[in-house]
């Protein structure tokens, strides 16, 4: 069966510091990955997303980037954190042409303070 | 107007009760639809796909209208477990390709 693994659960970071947040996938190739970010009492906001290794789509512009440099393996980052990019990120994967059925990771809980 | 729209609630209502929640969209070319589940602090969970036929799993009911453009979710027999934070999600094409959209979720709490 399928699985995601999201980490850390929780980050506490200064404003101007670096960040990187991992997610991978277990038990299915080549899936569709993405990035959400939620902010408190809001909707889920679509960061990136990539259909394969190398290939990302940035969905709003932002201090923040995204890598995918194996199959099932999709990092989120930024060299310089900002108050605003406070929120609960989330990765999910789902299976090309599978009806865009989501599956998401546990969760990153990010403070900028 | 936005794209997925639902009301926020919170909806509270007694154990045993019945309680709908509608979400509308934009997009008429909006092709598959889904309602997740969230509780609080936790990753969305996908509860269920929404079919035209209108679709049951257990005290969840699930239908589509596509004519007005709207979606709805019954739950009969409301359970404690039940309190959550419900999404609406949209999929299909627009200008910008194929997308998912997100509502921002209804609250519900049940209460003994």
């Amino acid at each position: 069966s399928q699985t995601i693994h999201q980490w850390p659960a929780t980050l506490v970071q200064p404003v101007g510091s670096p960040l990187s947040l991992e997610c991978t996938v277990e038990g299915t190739s080549n899936p569709n990955l993405y990035w959400y970010r939620q902010a408190a009492g809001r909707g889920l906001q679509l960061l990136f997303y990539s259909v394969g290794i190398g290939q990302i789509s940035s969905e709003v512009p932002q201090n923040l980037s995204a890598s995918r440099p194996q199959d099932r393996q999709f990092i989120l980052s930024s060299k310089k954190l900002l108050l605003s990019d406070s929120g609960f990120y989330l990765c999910a994967w789902s299976v090309p042409g599978g009806g865009e059925k989501l599956f998401f990771g546990s969760g990153t809980q990010l403070s900028v303070l | 107007r936005k794209e997925v729209e639902q009301d926020p609630g919170p909806f509270n209502v007694p154990e045993g009760a019945t309680v709908a929640f509608n979400c509308t969209y934009s997009n008429s070319a909006s092709q598959s639809f889904f309602w997740y589940r969230q509780d609080c602090r936790k990753e969305p969970k996908l509860l269920m796909s929404v079919y035209s036929s209108g679709n049951e799993d257990g005290r969840f009911t699930a239908q589509l209208n596509r004519a007005s453009q709207y979606i709805s979710l019954l739950i009969r027999d409301s359970k404690l477990s039940d309190s959550a934070t419900y999404l609406c999600v949209v999929n299909g094409l627009n200008t910008g390709g194929f997308k998912t959209i997100f509502g921002a979720g209804t609250r519900l709490f049940v209460k003994a």
